[in-house]
C-alpha cells in the first residue's frame, strides 16, 4: 500500500527548532517529488515546501530562509527542518506526494499523510 | 487573503447539485496552469478528488466533475449525499509567487 507518515511532531517554545520527518512505503521515493503542507486549526491549507526529485528545493516567500526541506532515498524518508519557530506556526503539518503525470509546476498531490501537530507555545 | 478565491460556504438538500467556484488571476488559473480539488473531512488529511481541472482518480464517484474557462474554476457536485459534508480546496500555481497556492476552502453542509 502506498502511504506516507509524518512524525516528529509536538509543543516547542517560540525560537526554538524541530525537525520532521516523512516515511514513505509501497512506492520507490526517488522517483517522486514531495511536497509539504501546513493547515491551522480551523484554518485553510497552506504550501510551505517542494523537493523534487533531483533535489531542488522550492518555498514559499512566507517561511524561506526559516524552513528547510532535505531527503535521503535510502531511508525512505523526507525531512523539514524548521527553525526559529513562531506561534503562527502552529499547525498541523502534512507530507504529500506529487501525482504522477501532473502538469509542469502545477502539481496535484496525490497521496498524503496523517500529518503532525506542532504547537509553539511558552 | 488566499490568492485563489473561493465561497466560505455552500449547502445543498440530498439529491440537489451544488458547485463551489474557485477564482484566480492572469498568474495563476488565467495563465493555464492546472486546477486540482481536494476534500477534506473532519479530522483527516486532504484526499486528491479531481486533478488537472478535470480529472478523477480512481475510486472518486463520478458525481464529482471539474470544470474551468478563463481565470476560475468550478467542482460540481450532483446527487448530494451526506457523507458529502466536507470541506473542499483548490489549488493551482502561482507564476508570481512561484510556488502552489490554495482556496480558502468552502464548507458544504448537506441539510
Amino acid at each position: 500500500e502506498v502511504q506516507l507518515a509524518e512524525s516528529g511532531g509536538g509543543l516547542v517554545q517560540p525560537g526554538g527548532s524541530l525537525r520532521l520527518s516523512c516515511a514513505v512505503s509501497g512506492f520507490t521515493l526517488s522517483s517522486y517529488d514531495i511536497h509539504w503542507v501546513r493547515q491551522a486549526t480551523g484554518r485553510g491549507l497552506e504550501w510551505i515546501s517542494a523537493i523534487d526529485k533531483t533535489g531542488g528545493t522550492y518555498y514559499p516567500g512566507s517561511v524561506k530562509g526559516r524552513f528547510t526541506v532535505s531527503r535521503d532515498n535510502t531511508k525512505n524518508s523526507v525531512y523539514l527542518q524548521i527553525d526559529s519557530l513562531r506561534a503562527e506556526d502552529t499547525a498541523v503539518y502534512y507530507c504529500a506526494r506529487r501525482a504522477p503525470g501532473s502538469q509542469s509546476y502545477s502539481d496535484a498531490f496525490d497521496i498524503w499523510g496523517q500529518g503532525t501537530m506542532v504547537a509553539v507555545s511558552s | 487573503q488566499s490568492v485563489l478565491t473561493q465561497p466560505p460556504s455552500v449547502s445543498g438538500a440530498p439529491g440537489q447539485r451544488v458547485t463551489i467556484s474557485c477564482t484566480g488571476t492572469s498568474s495563476n488559473i488565467g495563465t493555464g496552469y492546472d486546477v486540482h480539488w481536494y476534500q477534506q473531512l473532519p479530522g483527516t488529511a486532504p484526499k486528491l478528488l479531481i486533478s488537472s481541472n478535470t480529472n478523477r482518480p480512481s475510486g472518486v464517484p463520478d458525481r464529482f466533475s471539474g470544470s474551468k474557462s478563463g481565470t476560475s474554476a468550478s467542482l460540481a457536485i450532483t446527487g448530494l449525499q451526506a457523507e458529502d459534508e466536507a470541506d473542499y480546496y483548490c489549488q493551482s500555481y502561482d507564476s508570481r509567487l512561484r510556488g502552489s497556492v490554495f482556496g480558502g476552502g468552502t464548507k458544504l453542509t448537506v441539510l
